[in-house]
């Protein structure tokens, strides 16, 4: 299979951890890479590889796989933090990528 | 800074061919991969396809029979093109570099919307 399933919402208090998930067959294969978007904005890139972080990007932001999951953790989340947050990878073909359904994350 | 924009009709109808055009200031076509994503109204992203600097591509296999991305480099410019469109295809239309398997600059996104 070439989906990649997330849970649809979750939240958090300010401050607080949140761990996101992305479960896929591909993902025992190919890293995840994650991005986030926020209301009415394009996507922008947050964690790819095996846990790299592009310019500008807090350190608060990590990434970790097991298996067929990949994780993108938020530690200390902050109200701008609030957004959808997707996991995108290699389908498991390797020709082709393939998005996460996504999941919106609520910073209470 | 690499900055990418989108442009193109903003309204197409049904069974006619959406066409897009993304410029790209601040970096070379030629030296990386580039690609399409989108997003209907409300919904998730999914990702359309991408050309090489070289002009190689590879195309989402859903869109495939309908699709085509290309390159300009003269203008430092890629294109899409999906033909007989219906009210599926209304979605945000994303373009974004592609390196090593990641889009890391994007465009800001044109909204495209298919009706008569």
């Amino acid at each position: 299979s070439s989906e990649l399933t997330q849970d649809p919402a979750v939240s958090v208090a300010l401050g607080q951890t949140v761990r996101i998930t992305c479960q896929g067959d591909s993902l025992g294969t190919y890293f995840a890479t994650w991005y986030q978007q926020k209301s009415g904005q394009a996507p922008v890139l947050v964690i790819y590889g095996k846990n790299n972080r592009p310019s500008g990007i807090p350190d608060r932001f990590s990434g970790s796989s097991s298996g067929n999951t990949a994780s993108l953790t938020i530690t200390g989340a902050q109200a701008e933090d609030e957004a959808d947050y997707y996991c995108y990878s290699r389908d498991s073909g390797g020709d082709h990528v393939v998005f996460g359904t996504g999941t919106k994350v609520t910073v209470l | 800074q690499v900055q990418l924009q989108e442009s193109g009709p903003g309204l197409v109808k049904p069974s006619e061919t959406l066409s897009l055009t993304c410029s790209v200031s601040g970096d070379s076509i030629s030296t990386y991969y580039w690609s399409w994503i989108r997003q209907p109204p409300g919904k998730g992203l999914e990702w359309i396809g991408y050309v090489s600097g070289s002009g190689s591509t590879s195309y989402n296999p859903s869109l495939m029979s309908r699709l085509t991305i290309s390159l300009d480099t003269s203008k430092n410019q890629f294109s899409l093109k999906l033909i007989s469109v219906t009210t599926s295809d209304t979605a945000i239309y994303y373009c974004a570099r592609f390196r090593n398997w990641n889009c890391d600059y994007w465009g800001q996104g044109t909204l495209v919307t298919v009706s008569s």
